[in-house]
């Protein structure tokens, strides 16, 4: 069945550090690729997405690429700020499914 | 767009009770919604789907007469944890899908429900 791994964290960084959160995953077809990001005490927000192979999702300076001959995609910032403090969370959904398998979560502390 | 509210935040109640959770679409209708669980520092665990007017699907190990689920109108799904046990306290999460099927699809997400069992 599908699944997503993540690096396991905490990851701890200083302010304007470069941060790389590793995903990769598991899956029949082509799935869509999901990062999530949830900031403490709340819900899960939509952080970006790729519906296929070589497409880049970006927002607020997170950016993650959908390589499908790695099955991987990474999430990068190139400067983290202390308000990026979060748990963020790869997830994927399978063919015309809208149900995504989360992977287990990152857990990102930046120190000012 | 795409606003998805729960209410209540947050709840504490004693064993023994019940305890009902909201779940809404503000701004577009959602035929299927999805309650999740979150255990501390873990992912998400999909109890259950919600079909507007019809019965709710359980994944595997949740027990459907412990957690009732209502899916009442196009923009309201509920979750009653009846009998609640200080087990069940968790975070709560519910979710909407706007498009059915596709390849954009994407799920909108709720703020969650802190359930605290006493």
């Amino acid at each position: 069945g599908d699944s997503v791994t993540q690096m396991e964290g905490p990851v701890t960084l200083s302010e304007e550090a470069f941060l790389t959160i590793n995903c990769t995953y598991t899956a029949t077809g082509y799935p869509s690729l999901f990062w999530y990001v949830q900031y403490p005490g709340e819900g899960l927000q939509l952080l970006l997405k790729a519906t296929k192979a070589d497409d880049k999702g970006s927002n607020k300076g997170f950016e993650a690429t959908y390589r499908k001959e790695t099955t991987s995609f990474h999430l990068e910032k190139g400067s983290v700020q202390v308000s990026d403090s979060a748990v963020y969370f790869c997830a994927l959904a399978s063919g015309g499914s809208y149900i995504p398998t989360f992977g287990r979560g990152t857990s990102l502390i930046v120190h000012p | 767009g795409a606003v998805v509210s729960q209410h209540p935040s947050r709840v504490i109640c004693k064993s023994g009770t019940s305890v009902k959770i909201e779940c809404r679409s503000l701004d577009f209708q959602a035929t299927t919604m999805f309650w999740y669980r979150q255990f501390p520092k873990q992912s998400l665990m999909l109890m259950a789907t919600s079909n507007e007017g019809s019965k709710a699907t359980y994944e595997q190990g949740v027990e459907k007469d412990k957690f009732l689920i209502n899916h009442a109108s196009l923009t309201l799904s509920t979750l009653t944890v009846t009998s609640a046990h200080p087990e069940d306290s968790s975070f709560y999460i519910c979710s909407a899908a706007r498009v059915a099927g596709g390849r954009d699809n994407e799920q909108f997400f709720g703020p969650g429900t802190r359930l605290t069992v006493l």
